[in-house]
């Protein structure tokens, strides 16, 4: 079974800083979804990638995804306390096809020091 | 528009007990996504249904059962309640070109 691994675990970093954050996949990627959680909580959607090579960006946020070393990274510029939480990269099961559901790696939690 | 809501918020329940928890999609929505988020586990994938079926089901004992209504809501059932039950479930639905949606969770705690 596919499996997701997120690097680092855990991050502190000072407000204003830049991050990142790597996801690496065990198999081939159909799809990489990047999710942001407060403790608790449910998954805010962040960003979809579906093609190899492909960068997004949202305000301060910008995932890319390298389809050959099945692997996707989140970059956060000049961090702010609103950036705390854990990110979670999530992934589609090839058997599920294009509705198929997802499975995640573990999470990065990331604290913000004013 | 509404998104994913789930019911209840919190649910304690004694060890042993049966738990039913309930999700309703974005409307249109017709998959159904379910999940547990143990502590220290991560999320981990329970049960998919679309269209009123079962589509796949993760590594979890058949004590845990869903189902979908026509009007594509949802419903998880966790029989014979374990302490390591305890756990936050979400439940997601996907469409829309926004990728998968999820709800804000239910907090069972098995006691």
């Amino acid at each position: 079974s596919q499996e997701l691994e997120q690097s680092p675990q855990s991050l502190i970093v000072q407000e204003g800083k830049n991050l990142t954050i790597n996801c690496t996949s065990s198999k081939t990627l159909y799809g990489l979804y990047w999710y942001k959680q407060k403790y608790g909580e449910g998954l805010i959607f962040l960003m979809m990638l579906q093609k190899g090579g492909e960068e997004k960006s949202h305000e301060k946020i910008t995932a890319k995804l390298d389809e050959k070393k099945q692997q996707s990274s989140l970059h956060i510029t000049a961090s702010q306390p609103s950036h705390a939480g854990i990110y979670l990269c999530g992934a589609r099961e090839r058997n599920g096809g294009s509705q198929g559901n997802l499975i995640f790696g573990k999470g990065t939690k990331l604290s913000v020091k004013p | 528009e509404a998104g994913v809501t789930q019911s209840p918020t919190h649910l304690i329940k004694t060890r042993g007990q049966q738990a039913t928890l309930r999700c309703s999609p974005i409307s249109g929505h017709t998959s159904v996504y379910w999940y547990q988020q143990a502590l220290g586990l991560g999320l981990q994938f329970l049960l998919w249904y679309d269209e009123g079926e079962e589509r796949n089901r993760g590594n979890f004992p058949p004590r845990f059962s869903g189902r979908q209504f026509p009007n594509y809501s949802s419903e998880l059932n966790v029989n014979a309640l374990e302490l390591e039950d305890s756990a936050l479930y979400l439940c997601a639905s996907l469409g829309g070109g926004y990728g998968y949606t999820f709800g804000s969770g239910t907090r069972l705690t098995v006691v």
